[in-house]
């Protein structure tokens, strides 16, 4: 039973436009959420967390949104860029501690044209 | 130094080979893991050290034998696989300050023959 859901495989973006990618977990208790980035044969990028305490972050041109009423949390990209086009993965810390495993999302592969 | 490395990027074996893969940072972290991760699907946790000691097995093979020398270095001993076992191999580390963030290394891109 998949606990952290990315249910759209793919989005497609123009650059310069917003992209959102969405995300959706199924465990009230969840500590932290994080969002990687993953290029081809490569390790993911860590790019921002949010405490469940929490309903937004941002850094640069990322903002993620936390709704924890409808267990829904979302990545916004703005502007966008081609170099953004990757997958992206949402993940969800349970406890919040070192030696925790991350819950993934399956991921989103946003393309981003130019 | 703000990174984890992994070493070899790309390793070839046979099913009779004994390999290990290598994970150093030098960031000071206390937590580090050995995740695999296949295509098109989210990393896998394999094991998990805390404080230099194996806190999670996830019930990998016993062909996989992880270790940790000392807290900046992470070992990932391999013997007898199975071309199954081919994939994307990920070392991370977490900070004190935000234990609940995981830092990835590039990985290791290991096919078993």
């Amino acid at each position: 039973d998949q606990q952290v859901k990315q249910n759209s495989p793919s989005l497609s973006v123009q650059e310069g436009r917003i992209s959102i990618l969405n995300c959706d977990y199924t465990n009230s208790m969840f500590d932290y959420f994080l969002w990687y980035k993953k290029y081809p044969a490569e390790g993911p990028t860590f790019l921002i967390s949010i405490s469940s305490i929490k309903d937004k972050n941002e850094d640069g041109r990322f903002t993620v949104f936390l709704n924890k009423s409808a267990k829904h949390l979302s990545l916004h990209i703005v502007p966008s860029q081609p170099g953004d086009s990757a997958v992206y993965f949402c993940a969800a810390n349970p406890w919040g501690q070192a030696g925790t495993a991350l819950i993934f999302g399956k991921g989103t592969t946003l393309s981003v044209s130019s | 130094d703000t990174e984890v490395t992994q070493t070899p990027k790309h390793l070839v074996m046979g099913m009779t080979n004994k390999k290990s893969l290598k994970c150093e940072q030098h960031m000071g972290h206390r937590a580090m893991y050995w995740y695999k991760q296949k295509a098109k699907k989210p990393p896998e946790l394999m094991f998990v050290y805390s404080y230099e000691k194996l806190s999670i097995n996830e019930s990998v093979p016993s062909r996989f034998s992880p270790e940790c020398p000392n807290s900046s270095l992470l070992n990932l001993h391999l013997h007898a696989l199975q071309p199954e076992d081919s994939a994307l191999y990920l070392c991370a580390s977490s900070p004190r300050d935000r234990e609940y963030e995981q830092y990835f290394g590039p990985g290791t891109r290991l096919t078993v023959t």
